[in-house]
């Protein structure tokens, strides 16, 4: 099955940019997604990238794809404290369903 | 994108009982999914309902404990049956938009569910 593996904590100060990584085994997946978990709520869509794309960029937040070396990332330009939750990787395997990663915990500080 | 409400938004149950979880999307979509995120993990697809026919489950769920109805484009539900405190985490609402296939997931806000 399909494996995604994310770091599952990154500590940011405030107005940095944060890099989350995410790495996955199954070349076939068509659509890579970010979602953001904050405390006590449900999983909100983020951004997604299509398979076929390299870049996509939505205000503060770029996701990068590198396809060869199975690698996403998602870089949230200057990181405010409301961007403090837990970061999820999910990649769709080649059943169609979503694989998700463990979840990276984005801690910002002051 | 679709706004999907989910109800309860948390509860507490004895062991033993059971709960209904209601997901309703405000527009037709034709893949809704159910997911479990037990404390502290990752998400777990548990069925992917279907309108009209048999929900199919995931490897270790099985209909008699999680038993699912999708009577129309528009609405699910999913019971979670004699449940124990293991069966406690966040249980999740997903919906693919619209009704062409392999198209974005987006959450609901989930029920949070604790057994004593």
């Amino acid at each position: 099955g399909e494996d995604v593996e994310q770091s599952l904590f990154l500590s940011v100060r405030e107005g940095d940019s944060s890099v989350i990584n995410c790495t996955y085994t199954d070349s076939s997946s068509t659509y890579l997604y970010w979602y953001k978990q904050e405390p006590g709520a449900g999983l909100q869509l983020l951004t997604y990238i299509f398979s076929n794309m390299d870049m996509k960029q939505d205000q503060r937040l770029t996701v990068l794809l590198n396809k060869k070396d199975k690698h996403l990332s998602l870089r949230i330009a200057d990181t405010q404290t409301g961007d403090s939750a837990i970061y999820f990787c999910a990649v769709t395997d080649s059943w169609g369903k979503l694989q998700f990663g463990a979840g990276t915990q984005v801690v910002v500080t002051p | 994108s679709a706004v999907i409400s989910q109800k309860p938004s948390r509860d507490i149950c004895q062991r033993g009982t059971s709960l209904t979880i209601q997901c309703q999307v405000d527009s037709q979509v034709t893949m809704m999914f159910w997911y479990r995120q037990q404390p502290g993990q990752s998400l777990t697809l548990i069925a992917t309902a279907n309108q009209g026919s048999e929900a199919t489950y995931e490897s270790g769920f099985v209909i008699d404990k999680f038993p699912i109805s999708r009577p129309n484009l528009t609405f699910s539900t999913l019971t979670v049956s004699n449940m124990s405190p293991e069966d406690s985490s966040i249980y999740l609402c997903s919906v693919s938009d619209g009704l062409i296939g392999n198209q974005p997931q987006h959450f609901g806000d989930g029920t949070r569910l604790s057994i004593l």
